[in-house]
């Protein structure tokens, strides 16, 4: 496909466990976001991925939070130990990047609906 | 801390007439704005943006004012039609890598 995948679309998990979340960016972009959104509130930026460039992770709310890139593409979020306001939505992004740090048209993917019980 | 905030979290238009989405920001750092439209299931995808060193940007049925004197965007749809009804998002980038979003106006149109 064309656009930004993720999966799965929707996971439920317990407290406790840990969660692995997936974005397949569009080929050839090199910047990738991960935000989430909460019930009643805005998107909220977790981290970024540009190239081979050491990732900017000031969004992340705790460390149970991680995230990788794999081969510059495809992108894996991972919660540790999850918690009930881990629920969100988390949406993953792709961009390609512009020269001189400047930014370009963010193209999302569905999103995966996650609920902790 | 929102720096972002679009106080409406809901509206409702006739089909035909003008839908008006309002979202403020606090940093007047912010040089570039963004709107985004999302449906149910969907990610946000583009919709509009505009540059600080304009006061208006037009497309088609969408246009964006921004006023930085008083640190206000509106986005304008006229005339609304019933495929708009989804929830936009007004968004500014900050240091090339963040975005700052908004938490969202649900707008419906009504045949």
């Amino acid at each position: 496909g064309a656009g930004v995948s993720q999966s799965p679309s929707n996971k439920v998990t317990e407290k406790g466990k840990d969660v692995e979340l997936r974005c397949d960016p569009i080929s050839g972009h090199t910047a990738l976001y991960w935000y989430r959104q909460s019930l009643g509130q805005g998107l909220e930026f977790l981290i970024y991925f540009q190239g081979n460039s050491a990732p900017d992770k000031s969004g992340l709310p705790s460390d149970r939070f991680s995230a990788e890139r794999t081969g510059g593409s495809v992108s894996t979020l991972t919660i540790q130990r999850t918690q009930q306001e881990d629920s969100a939505v988390y949406l993953c992004a792709s961009s390609l990047a512009l020269a001189g740090g400047r930014w370009d048209t963010q193209y999302f993917g569905p999103g995966t609906r996650l609920t902790v019980l | 801390d929102q720096q972002v905030k679009q106080n409406s979290p809901s509206l409702s238009v006739q089909e035909g007439r003008i839908s008006i989405l309002n979202c403020d920001y606090t940093n007047s750092m912010f040089d570039y704005f963004l709107w985004y439209k999302k449906y149910p299931a969907e990610g946000p995808t583009f919709l509009i943006s505009i540059s600080s060193i304009k006061d208006k940007n037009e497309d088609g049925r969408f246009t964006v004012f921004l006023n930085k004197s008083a640190k206000h965007l509106s986005l304008h749809i006229v005339p609304s039609q019933p495929g708009d009804s989804a929830v936009y998002f007004c968004a500014a980038p900050h240091t090339g890598n963040q975005f700052y979003f908004g938490t969202g106006t649900s707008l419906t149109v009504i045949p």
